[in-house]
Order: structure tokens, then sequence, then C-alpha cells
């Protein structure tokens, strides 16, 4: 089945600089892989997914790249701020299968 | 986004007794809804598939009898934590699936949790 590794698993950056998050995933078959915001004790929402027919993705501040060669796909925020302090899982699914998430990862922004 | 509401949000039982978490799509039928578990600062796992007017589809190592999962309408989904145990303490979190199948609009959407404490 699919096998999805995220790091690192806890990144402190400061405010305004840029943060990324890397996850590889095993299966080839794959062809969405979102990424979910979390802070604590709340649910994750969504904040920007790709396809496996496009290469990146841009939402204002934040993108997605995505290597199907390589299969790994990356999370960047640029600018951050510290309401970006969050737990960010990246998860990856083919199909309408099951999405497998990624461990997480902490992302502390200092001011 | 699409809103999926979960109720309750909270919970405190004693060990022993059941315990039934509810997950509904508001805005959206939703033929298909996951269960997670969560434990403190880990990830999302899967406990199971809940599919509307069949049987659920439970992953590896969970105990469908102790999970009971119904899914009678296009709208709810009910998990049930029967004779809850401590160690079944945790946050669970119900998700459902938006432009379900192998749309290529598909997304998931996820309900506010529900933190279990048994005693």
């Amino acid at each position: 089945g699919e096998n999805v590794e995220q790091h690192p698993s806890t990144l402190s950056v400061q405010e305004g600089d840029s943060a990324v998050i890397k996850c590889t995933y095993s299966d080839s078959a794959s062809n969405y892989f979102p990424w979910y915001k979390q802070e604590l004790g709340k649910r994750p929402q969504l904040i920007i997914d790709i396809r496996s027919n496009v290469g990146e993705k841009k939402d204002q501040r934040i993108a997605v790249t995505l290597n199907k060669t390589a299969k790994h796909f990356s999370l960047h925020i640029t600018e951050t701020q510290p309401e970006d302090s969050a737990v960010y899982f990246c998860a990856a699914s083919h199909g309408g299968n099951k999405l497998v998430f990624g461990a997480g990862t902490i992302l502390r922004v200092k001011s | 986004g699409a809103v999926v509401s979960q109720h309750p949000s909270w919970v405190i039982c004693k060990s022993g007794t059941s315990v039934k978490i509810e997950c509904r799509s508001l805005d959206f039928q939703a033929t298909t809804m996951f269960w997670y578990r969560q434990f403190p600062k880990q990830s999302l796992m899967l406990m199971a598939t809940s599919n509307e007017g069949s049987k659920a589809t439970y992953e590896q190592g969970v105990e469908k009898d102790k999970f009971l999962i119904n899914h009678a309408s296009l709208t709810l989904s009910t998990l049930t934590v029967t004779s809850a145990h401590p160690e079944d303490s945790s946050f669970y979190i119900c998700s459902a699936r938006v432009g379900g199948g192998r749309s290529p609009n598909e997304k998931l959407f996820f309900g506010s949790g529900t933190q279990l404490s048994v005693l």
C-alpha cells in the first residue's frame, strides 16, 4: 500500500522567512496530493492540493510542487506569519481511494 | 469548502459504557465518509471507510465489533465506541469526500473532531 514520509518533523522559522515541507510517496499510481493545516484541538483544514497532471500550484503565499518521477511533493510558504504556526500534514491517494497521511510537521513562526 | 459537522466535540464516559459520535455532511451528500483516530502530536490514522448503505471497511488492526460504524443516509455516519476503556481515549475525527469516486475534483473535508476521555 501507499506510504507517505514527511520531513522535517519540526520547523522553526523567523517571521517573514520561507518555510518548506517535503513529502515522498511510494505508490506511483497516486495522483492526488493535498496539504492540511491543523491547529491545536481543531480539525485539519485543506489549504492547497495538487493533482498529478500539473507540476506546480500556487495560492497567494502558499505553493505546492510535484515531481512525479521522483515521487515527492513539497509545500512552500512564503513571507511566513505567526498565524501560520500549526501542524501541517501532507497526504496522497489515487483513484478516489483513501488518503494516506504523512506524520506531520510542526511549524513555528517566531516573531 | 464543504461543511462537515461532528458531534459531540468532547465526551467523558465511564469505562464499559458506549459512546456514539455523529458525522454529518451539511451542504452536500457524501456516499463515503472516513473515520480517523489521532493521538496527541501524531498523525491521523484511518480506522475505517464508511459507505452509505453497505458495511464499513475497516483497516487492519481495527476491531469492527468495538468500533461500530453505521452510514444509514447520504448525510450521516455514526461511530459507536462500544464498551469503552481508557486506552480508547483519543481524538476521533471524521471526514467526507466531496466529488467521490474517481472524480478529478474530489476533495476531503474534516469534521471538528471528538475528544473522548474514558475514565
